[in-house]
């Protein structure tokens, strides 16, 4: 099983500042790798696929890199609808894992 | 684009069986490429991956949970179902379905449903 190993477990931020958010992978995805983010009360929504490709209807201020076990999802200015909990996931074998999530708040 | 609802008890007694239904809209359940799932959600805690079938129905399991878990799927009525037993109250949870895209296999989700594990 790949264990996804998000970090910082908190990101304290202000609106218009720039998150930085990882996601380690025990063994390679191979850029099989997902972000959702999820606000209190809602389904995950998924931001990107593939590691860096923005899913239908994302802003632009969004956007994920990383290859082999190291991923970054980036926010280049925080707006007040983003601060919510940010999951990645994986799907290059099974089981699929979900990492343990990063919360953006505001600071 | 696919919607997804979710259905079924909000409460089950510890040791019986959990039983949800996932009824999907605006697309087809047809293709083989592409995988169904069920994840959950414990209160306050992340997301776990349950369980996954292809339109063939084959199936891949959570090893923590497949000795428990049936998911199966009927195109007929554009469901997708969930069966999880011997519950306990360590399985309350949010429940969700989700469904496949070209792009990604998990793109479109339900709502959610709670269950509650209580007697």
């Amino acid at each position: 099983e790949i264990v996804l190993t998000q970090s910082p477990a908190t990101l304290s931020l202000s609106p218009g500042e720039r998150a930085t958010l990882s996601c380690r992978a025990s063994h390679s995805v191979s850029s099989y790798l997902a972000w959702y983010q999820q606000k209190h009360g809602q389904a995950p929504r998924l931001l990107i696929y593939a590691a860096s490709n923005r899913a239908t209807g994302i802003p632009a201020r969004f956007s994920g890199s990383g290859s082999g076990t190291d991923y970054t999802l980036t926010i280049s200015s925080l707006e007040p609808e983003d601060f919510a909990v940010y999951y990645c996931q994986h799907r290059s074998s099974w089981p699929l894992t979900f990492g343990g999530g990063t919360k953006v708040e505001i600071k | 684009q696919l919607q997804l609802q979710e259905s079924g008890p909000g409460l089950v007694k510890p040791s019986e069986t959990l039983s949800l239904t996932c009824t999907v809209s605006g697309g087809s359940m047809s293709s083989s490429n592409y995988y169904w799932g069920w994840i959950r959600q414990p209160p306050g805690k992340g997301l776990e991956w349950i369980g996954s079938i292809y339109y063939s129905g084959d199936t891949n399991y959570n090893p923590s949970l497949k000795s428990r878990v049936i998911i199966s799927l009927d195109t007929s009525k554009k469901q997708l179902s969930l069966k999880l037993s011997s519950v306990t109250a360590a399985d309350t949870a949010v429940y969700y379905c989700a469904g496949p895209s070209s792009r990604w296999p998990l793109e479109y989700w339900g709502q959610g449903t709670l269950v509650t594990v209580s007697s």
